[in-house]
This record gives C-alpha cells, sequence and structure tokens, in this order.
C-alpha cells in the first residue's frame, strides 16, 4: 500500500479553523488530485494538478486551496469558507496530466468540524 | 460538462450467481472508462478500464462493456465471491483534454455466501 500517503487518517477541527490535509507520493507521477467522498455521492473533484506549480479547479472548489510546490506533495487546505467540510477526503496521483491513465488513491483522511 | 449515472445503487447476490452494474454517460466525446473498486475501509483500486475503440475487455471473472452510440457502459462480474463484496464506481474521462474523471455515485455490492 505504499506510494501515496494522507496524513492523519482522522482530524477534528473546530468551526472556523482552516485545516490542511497532507497528500505525499514517491510514484514519480507529473499529476495529483484531491476528492471528496460523501456517502451516496461517490468521488468529487475539488482540485487537479497536471504538473508541478500548476493546479487548477475542479467541479466543488469552493472552500479549499491547494498549492504544488514539489512534485511528490499536493497539500490542501480547507477553509472557514467551505459550508459543510466534514467528509472523506481522497487524493491520487496518476503517471500522466490526462485522465485516461491509472489513478492510485491515498488512504484517505476523515475530517470532522463540529 | 459530463454526467455519469450509475445503476443499481445497491446489489445482493448469492455467491457464484453474476452481477451486473450499469453507467450511462452524458458527454459524447468521453473515451476513457474505468471501473474502481472500494473495499470497506479502504482505497479505491483500478479493476477493469475500457476505452472508445473496444466494445468489450475481459480479466478473469470481470468484463466491461461499452456502447457508444447509446452511451451506456457495464460491469459484469461471474462467478461471484464474498471477496467481492465492495462499493464499485464507473467513471468517465471528460475534458477537452481528458483533464479530469467523473464518478458514478457508487454500487454496493454484497455477496451471500
Amino acid at each position: 500500500d505504499g506510494g501515496i500517503t494522507q496524513s492523519p487518517k482522522y482530524l477534528f477541527r473546530k468551526e472556523g479553523q482552516n485545516v490542511t490535509l497532507s497528500c505525499e507520493q514517491n510514484l514519480n507521477h507529473d499529476a495529483m488530485y484531491w476528492y471528496r467522498q460523501d456517502p451516496g455521492q461517490g468521488l468529487r473533484l475539488i482540485y487537479y494538478s497536471q504538473i508541478v506549480n500548476d493546479f487548477q479547479k475542479g467541479d466543488i472548489a469552493e472552500g479549499y486551496s491547494v498549492s504544488r510546490e514539489k512534485k511528490e506533495s499536493f497539500p490542501l487546505t480547507v477553509t472557514s469558507a467551505q459550508k459543510n467540510p466534514t467528509a472523506f477526503y481522497l487524493c491520487a496521483s496518476s503517471i500522466s496530466g490526462t485522465a485516461t491513465y491509472e489513478q492510485y488513491f491515498g488512504p484517505g483522511t476523515r475530517l470532522t468540524v463540529t | 460538462g459530463e454526467n455519469v449515472e450509475q445503476h443499481p445503487s445497491t446489489l445482493s447476490v448469492q455467491e457464484g450467481d453474476s452481477a451486473v452494474i450499469k453507467c450511462t454517460y452524458s458527454d459524447s466525446a468521453s473515451n476513457y472508462f474505468p471501473w474502481y473498486k472500494q473495499e470497506l475501509g479502504k482505497r479505491p483500486q483500478l479493476i477493469i478500464d475500457i476505452r472508445s475503440n473496444v466494445g468489450e475487455k475481459k480479466d478473469q471473472r470481470i468484463a466491461v462493456t461499452l456502447n457508444k452510440t447509446a452511451k451506456h457502459f457495464s460491469l459484469h462480474i461471474t462467478e461471484t465471491q464474498p471477496e467481492d463484496s465492495a462499493v464499485y464506481f464507473c467513471a468517465a474521462a471528460s475534458g477537452g483534454s481528458n483533464y479530469k474523471l467523473t464518478f458514478g455515485k457508487g454500487t454496493l455490492l454484497t455477496v451471500n455466501p
């Protein structure tokens, strides 16, 4: 299960606080993705990065921010502007910036905001 | 944008029976259709995929079929086993340069021994 890691596994925060979720990969993949998973909703794309120092908004980017300063790292910040942040967050990477290559997922971070 | 519909949302079968999960998509430009399996408490993993120049693909007990005219694709699992119990997601690669996957909402498959 190595290759792409997320930390922490569980995260608890108070409402109004920003929180940053870590995602690291040692697969030498160019592309990285952040998804949000809610019960019965599938995986929804938050942000993606096809190459280092570049990233684009996905379908539900409001209230989130990312950076891609290193090829190996793609941290996601959940800001206080995100209205419903409690969810399971999955990071993924793929060898290429197109979506026609296998995406390798991390183990996920479950965020609870109260 | 692309919209992927997946049915059924839950499916219960007896061990040894076949299971079929169906997906439809809206963007006729989509050309790559993967299926991911997510076991309880684990990360999603690719189990099979198909590209638009192929109508069917098999891998042991798993097969995927694609009908581009009707814009639907299906996952077929034969001789189901309890370890096939999981949530299955279909997806379609969309966007002008196939930059992202759009996922269906998932099917919870339960294989009863």
